[in-house]
């Protein structure tokens, strides 16, 4: 089945330093890809998507491109900011109207001034 | 701008006892679901629900688990029989075709 692998947290980073947090996944066919984050005490709420393969999304100074060659949907940021501590959760879902969400394992973020 | 809404924030209960989560789906989505979240495990998809009826459900989604859609605005969650293993964050969540928004989520505990 479709599955969604997160790598493993939590990540401290100072103000300011760059971000990356891996996702890769495994799904038949071309799924949608999302990234989802939670604050604390918040639902989740969507950050970015890209539908097809070499898609970028991008928000909030956030980015993840869709990469097909290697079934990844990795999370950049070259500058984060105190109010980025979250958690991350990388989601896939098929492109079925409706479908359901399959969720990475979340990666806890703390940005630290 | 809409938001899904849920009631209660927390819910504490004794093992055996019938539960219900409320949810206030986005007033013109179409298509609505349940997640969970153990603490400190992923987030699980439990049901989805689309023109009155259960659309698709996971393994966890067994008969002590039923939801509803009563009155054109609420959806909710019922465990008829909680026990310990269903203390978790619930989330519902809802959308038009293919971006899902979701609520603050309910912290049910079973003691």
């Amino acid at each position: 089945g479709d599955s969604v692998t997160q790598m493993e947290g939590p990540v401290t980073l100072s103000e300011e330093a760059c971000l990356t947090i891996n996702c890769t996944y495994t799904a038949t066919g071309y799924p949608s890809l999302f990234w989802y984050v939670q604050y604390p005490g918040e639902g989740l709420q969507l950050l970015l998507k890209a539908t097809k393969a070499d898609d970028k999304g991008s928000n909030k100074g956030f980015e993840a491109t869709y990469r097909k060659e290697t079934t990844s949907f990795h999370l950049e940021k070259g500058s984060v900011q105190v109010s980025d501590s979250a958690v991350y959760f990388c989601a896939l879902s098929t492109r079925t109207s409706g479908s359901r969400l399959t969720f990475g394992e979340g990666t806890q973020l703390t940005v630290n001034p | 701008e809409p938001e899904v809404t849920q009631t209660p924030s927390h819910q504490v209960t004794q093992m055996g006892q019938e539960v219900i989560l409320r949810c206030v789906p986005i007033s013109n989505h179409l298509y609505f679901y349940w997640y969970r979240q153990i603490l400190g495990q992923k987030v699980e998809f439990l049901v989805s629900f689309y023109n009155n009826e259960i659309s698709e459900k996971s393994e966890i989604f067994d008969d002590q688990f039923s939801v509803e859609r009563p009155d054109g605005s609420n959806f909710t969650l019922k465990i008829r029989s909680t026990k310990l293993e269903d203390s978790a964050m619930y989330f519902c969540a809802s959308t038009l075709i293919y971006e899902q928004y979701f609520g603050p989520g309910t912290r049910l505990t079973v003691t």
